[in-house]
């Protein structure tokens, strides 16, 4: 089975400095592998998505994350975090089913951007 | 364009009461749609899925239940509401592409 790890529960940092939020995956075959960022109360938003192709993929709101296959790892990044950046984010791969897919989520990991 | 309705947002139920939540979609046809649990803030479940009218998979057994009775509708229930039900509750599609989109949530609290 798939799965993805999100080893942080939470995650500090200074607004105006780089953040990095970290997932490790665990799949078979080739991952489709995920960054979703949830604010209180509200839906998961999709931040961008590896499929295939290049290792560094840029998201919305300035995210972006590295595939990398050796250390099997999809870490979120940010050159200059955004206090307005603060929410929890999740990490996911995609798995199939008989008839379809579905997301495996990691646990989440709360950015917390100080002033 | 395509977009996902949860309704309703927040819900406050006492304990044996029936439950049903809502999702729909629209600009699309056929899509999979799915319905997810979060339990305390953090990791999400996934309930049910549906890839067709009728179509129900069931992920983990529980005192809830899925119904699609119209391609883009997709129904959670409970016939009677066990404090551990509380949750946020997310509904979401998939689409021909690689994404997925998901609704707004509903804050469930049973009392």
């Amino acid at each position: 089975a798939q799965s993805v790890a999100q080893p942080e529960d939470q995650v500090n940092v200074a607004e105006g400095n780089p953040l990095t939020v970290k997932c490790t995956y665990s799949v078979s075959g080739n991952p489709y592998l995920f960054w979703y960022v949830q604010y209180p109360n509200r839906g998961l938003q999709f931040l961008l998505k590896y499929i295939t192709g290049d290792n560094l993929v840029k998201g919305s709101y300035g995210f972006e994350a590295e595939f990398n296959k050796s250390q099997t790892s999809f870490h979120l990044k940010k050159p200059s975090a955004l206090v307005s950046d603060s929410a929890l984010y999740f990490c996911a791969v995609r798995e199939r089913m008989d008839s379809s897919y579905k997301l495996i989520f990691g646990s989440g990991t709360r950015l917390l951007v100080r002033p | 364009s395509q977009t996902i309705h949860q309704w309703p947002a927040t819900l406050v139920q006492p304990v044996g009461s029936p439950l049903s939540l809502e999702c729909t979609v629209e600009g699309t046809s056929n899509p999979n749609l799915y319905w997810y649990r979060q339990a305390a803030g953090r990791g999400l479940q996934l309930l049910f899925y549906s890839v067709g009218i009728g179509q129900i998979s069931s992920e983990v057994p529980q005192n809830l239940s899925a119904s699609r009775p119209q391609d883009r509708q997709f129904i959670l229930s409970s016939k009677k509401l066990l404090l551990s039900d509380s949750g946020f509750y997310l509904c979401a599609w998939k689409g021909t592409g690689v994404g997925y989109t998901f609704g707004s949530g509903t804050r469930l609290t049973v009392v």
